[in-house]
């Protein structure tokens, strides 16, 4: 068990393209969330997953985001059209689906847009 | 809806003595709470969690914490702090036990804590 692994760890894109994050959850785990983490702000969630299934996402969620879990495994996060705004570190953690449980949470992806 | 306050920003400590770190909660009942530390770059650790039970709940790297219901707060303390705690520290919490388990989690703003020889 290596824990949550996250790609790539850094990410410098100019305004206006698109990137896509990756999350590996740990094997089991059947639970996935995202969160964002601005400069000096604690992370704010996302959106979290039970297996493939989208349950929810938060209104920080624009249209620009769009997560995917299609096998219930691996997660990706893209955006599009990126704004400098958008710069931050993207955070993966993954949980059992248990009443007394926590999530474990990757090293993160910090993206940059210049 | 949930919220989390830690009032301090900053807090510096000399190595050796002790730290107490606030965290006060809105919440409609009793929540799930934890506390994560996170150093530079990168991702957060699990300090110690509440669920139920006795109130004072011990950690790793000899932290503990405290709930206290009726001042809606739960401060992580610890004897005597080592260089290497220096770190930012969140308290967070989720939806109370029932509600299916670990779901989304509300942070504060964190406390960064700088530890001075």
């Amino acid at each position: 068990d290596t824990g949550v692994s996250q790609d790539p760890r850094h990410k410098i894109t100019k305004r206006g393209q698109n990137v896509t994050f990756r999350c590996d959850p740990i094997s089991e785990h059947n639970r996935l969330y995202w969160y964002r983490q601005t400069l000096g702000q604690g992370p704010e969630f996302l959106t979290y997953f039970q297996n493939e299934a989208q349950l929810e996402k938060s209104r920080l969620l624009s249209d620009r985001f769009s997560a995917e879990r299609p096998k219930g495994s691996f997660s990706t996060l893209e955006i599009q059209r990126t704004e400098q705004g958008d710069s931050a570190m993207y955070l993966c953690a993954s949980s059992l689906p248990l009443m007394n449980t926590e999530a474990f949470f990757g090293q993160g992806t910090r993206l940059t847009v210049v | 809806a949930q919220s989390v306050t830690q009032p301090d920003i900053h807090i510096t400590v000399s190595e050796g003595a002790s730290l107490e770190l606030r965290c006060n909660y809105s919440y409609g009942a009793t929540p799930y709470l934890f506390w994560y530390v996170q150093s530079p770059g990168q991702g957060l650790q699990l300090l110690l969690k509440y669920f139920s039970g006795d109130t004072l709940v011990q950690g790793i790297k000899g932290f503990e914490a405290e709930f206290k219901r009726s001042q809606s707060s739960f401060n992580l303390r610890k004897p005597s702090v080592h260089w290497s705690d220096a770190a930012e520290y969140f308290c967070a919490v989720g939806d109370p036990p029932g509600l299916g388990g670990y779901q989304k989690v509300t942070f504060g703003i964190g406390t960064k804590l700088q530890v001075i020889p």
